[in-house]
């Protein structure tokens, strides 16, 4: 089955810096690539994603970079926020049955 | 984005009891919906996939007779926690499959005493 490796596990960086989070993958057929960003005691909410036909995509501070060939991906988070500070999970999805494989996620503090 | 509700959002039983969680999807129809378990500080894993009208597949390790589920509908799955112990305590969170990404709920508490 799919196994997801994320990197680092916890990150710490300065108000305004910005932070990469990234991940790998096993199985070549995973074609859909979400990450998410959880609080505390609360849900997982989606906040950016890409498919496999995309390299990459940004929205406003966040981007993810897909590398199909080596099998990894990357979260880029520019100009940080402290209400940034959450843990983030990348995640994997291939074939047809939808389910998410996710990586271990990484604690991100973002120091004012 | 779409809604998926879970109910209840806390709950405290005690050992040998059994606790049902509800999971709604409350705008759209979720033909699949996942169950997963987040113990503190770990990772989201997947427990099974509830599919509507048929068993749901478990992943390893799950035991399905402890761990019931049901999707008796396109918008409600129900897990049911037979003869909980302290070590199924943890927090269970559902997800329902939209069109193009999987919708998660709010997630349950359970506290086993």
């Amino acid at each position: 089955g799919e196994n997801v490796e994320q990197h680092p596990s916890t990150l710490s960086v300065q108000e305004g810096d910005s932070a990469v989070i990234k991940c790998t993958y096993s199985d070549s057929a995973s074609n859909y690539f979400p990450w998410y960003k959880q609080e505390l005691g609360k849900r997982p909410q989606l906040i950016i994603d890409i498919r496999s036909n995309v390299g990459e995509k940004k929205d406003q501070r966040i981007a993810v970079t897909l590398n199909k060939t080596a099998k990894h991906f990357s979260l880029h988070i520019t100009e940080t926020q402290p209400e940034d500070s959450a843990v983030y999970f990348c995640a994997a999805r291939g074939g047809s049955n939808y389910k998410l494989t996710f990586g271990k996620g990484t604690l991100l503090t973002v120091n004012p | 984005g779409a809604v998926v509700s879970q109910h209840p959002s806390r709950v405290i039983c005690k050992s040998g009891t059994s606790v049902k969680i509800e999971c709604r999807s409350l705008d759209f129809q979720a033909t699949t919906m996942f169950w997963y378990r987040q113990f503190p500080k770990k990772s989201l894993m997947l427990m099974a996939t509830s599919n509507e009208g048929s068993k749901a597949t478990y992943e390893q390790g799950v035991e399905k007779d402890k761990f019931l589920i049901n999707h008796a509908s396109l918008t409600l799955s129900t897990l049911t926690v037979t003869s909980a112990h302290p070590e199924d305590s943890s927090f269970y969170i559902c997800s329902g499959q939209g069109p193009y990404e999987q919708y998660f709920g709010p997630g349950t508490r359970l506290t086993v005493t």
